[in-house]
């Protein structure tokens, strides 16, 4: 059974609009949570993290909000740009598990001019 | 530049036919791993390394071998490998917890088992 899901395949929105990215997870163990963002032909890159202590943590463009109780996280990318269009991994990782990271299934965003 | 390289790009091969792809890293992270990304499944950790000759299994390691003879390196092995493990392999090196969570990653090996 999945740890992390991301129940969004993929996501469509205008430039210049709000993408939400949204992740789910199970495991109330987690440390800490990460989103990588994946170009084709490439590997994933580090994009976010959030601490599992915090709620918000803001980088630029983008915003990683926890939401503890629901086991939660949602990624905001404001505005949204062209370039912004990959697949998007949310990932957790705990520390007891021997610093593994567990991915959620991705979500594809397509962000149109 | 700080990258993790992996060796080859694409590969296919038979069933059975033994196969090692390579992966090296020049940021002297002493953790290193391997996944394989799957359609719908997002990225499943194979084997992962905290240090040299320290190797540990993860969620899918069944069909793989690994080997951490040295610190920049972390190849996997499949030994007889077979149609269900055409994948899109990763491998991912990070700093020793606490210094930064975020991994990095190589451009990935495509490989068709026939």
């Amino acid at each position: 059974d999945q740890q992390v899901k991301q129940n969004s395949p993929s996501l469509s929105v205008q430039e210049g609009r709000i993408s939400i990215l949204n992740c789910d997870y199970t495991n109330s163990m987690f440390d800490y949570f990460l989103w990588y963002k994946k170009y084709p032909a490439e590997g994933p890159t580090f994009l976010i993290s959030i601490s599992s202590i915090k709620d918000k943590n803001e980088d630029g463009r983008f915003t990683v909000f926890l939401n503890k109780s629901a086991k939660h996280l949602s990624l905001h990318i404001v505005p949204s740009q062209p370039g912004d269009s990959a697949v998007y991994f949310c990932a957790a990782i705990s520390y007891n598990a021997g610093n593994m990271l567990t991915f959620g299934g991705g979500t594809r965003l397509m962000v149109k001019p | 530049e700080a990258q993790v390289t992996q060796n080859p790009r694409y590969l296919i091969t038979v069933t059975g036919k033994k196969l090692t792809v390579t992966c090296s890293q020049n940021m002297n992270h002493e953790y290193m791993s391997w996944y394989r990304q799957d359609p719908g499944l997002g990225l499943r950790q194979i084997y992962y390394s905290m240090n040299v000759e320290v190797t540990d299994k993860g969620d899918v390691p069944e069909g793989y071998k690994v080997s951490r003879k040295e610190k920049r390196n972390f190849p996997l092995i499949l030994e007889s490998p077979s149609p269900n493990q055409t994948s899109l392999y990763f491998c991912a090196s990070s700093p020793p917890q606490g210094l930064g969570t975020e991994a990095f990653f190589g451009q990935g090996t495509r490989l068709t088992v026939v």
